[in-house]
């Protein structure tokens, strides 16, 4: 199984500056025959059902702010919130998708410092 | 638009067994893998199984394997998940998800449901 690890466990920032989240598998991801990267990014608020935020590492879904940027490859990935909003307090998993067991990262909880 | 409501949680006994259903609208049910997403109380996400097109291939975590079952009638627009000799570190929200419809164009889980919460507790 892969097992994803995530870092930090939780995160404050102030209102206005980056946040920003590490992701790092325990085997590669990337698809080098269709050359993506089968990592995803969720947002989860408290008595939500998580939200699809990026996937491919890097491309955001349809209607999410520009502010959340993913990067990375292979084994290493980031989520960055450019900017951080009142609204954005929430727990981030990221889940790779390349083999099964799919399996999700611990969560990050970020606040607002 | 795309929704998932699950049902069929509850608070059931250790060894007993629930089936939890998931009714599907807004997409085309029969050409999506569908998935089975649990998280403990205040704990993360843990996979749980998922389901090919037409119910060919099935997967499922190690933690449920022999335990548990994934079905879907794709005439009526339905997943399931069959639990049964069930335990106390089964007791989570299960939600049911959208999967991919190409896997070389797969993109993560992009629809969920409220989810339906499973307790197992004598």
């Amino acid at each position: 199984d892969i097992v994803m690890t995530q870092s930090p466990d939780s995160l404050a920032v102030s209102l206005g500056e980056r946040a920003t989240i590490n992701c790092k598998s325990s085997q590669t991801v990337f698809y080098s025959s269709i050359n993506k990267n089968y990592l995803a990014w969720y947002q989860q608020k408290p008595g939500q059902p998580p939200k699809l935020l990026i996937y491919w590492a890097s491309t955001r879904e349809s209607g999410v702010p520009d502010r959340f940027s993913g990067s990375g490859s292979g084994t290493d990935f980031t989520l960055t919130i450019s900017s951080l909003q009142a609204e954005d307090v929430a727990v981030y998993y990221c889940q790779q998708y390349y083999s099964t067991p799919r399996t999700f990262g611990q969560g990050t909880k970020l606040e607002i410092k | 638009e795309v929704q998932l409501v699950e049902s069929g949680g509850g608070l059931v006994q250790p060894g007993g067994s629930l089936r939890l259903s998931c009714a599907a609208s807004g997409f085309t049910f029969s050409s999506y893998w569908m998935s089975w997403v649990r998280q403990a109380p205040g704990k993360g996400l843990e996979w749980v199984a998922n389901i090919m097109e037409d119910g060919a291939e099935k997967y499922y975590v190690d933690s449920v394997k022999g335990r548990c079952t994934i079905s879907r009638d794709n005439a009526k627009n339905s997943l399931y998940l069959q639990l049964n000799n069930l335990r106390a570190e089964d007791t989570a929200v299960y939600y049911c998800a959208r999967d991919h419809n190409d896997r070389w164009d797969e993109r993560g889980l992009d629809y969920w449901g409220q989810g339906t919460l499973v307790t197992v507790s004598s």
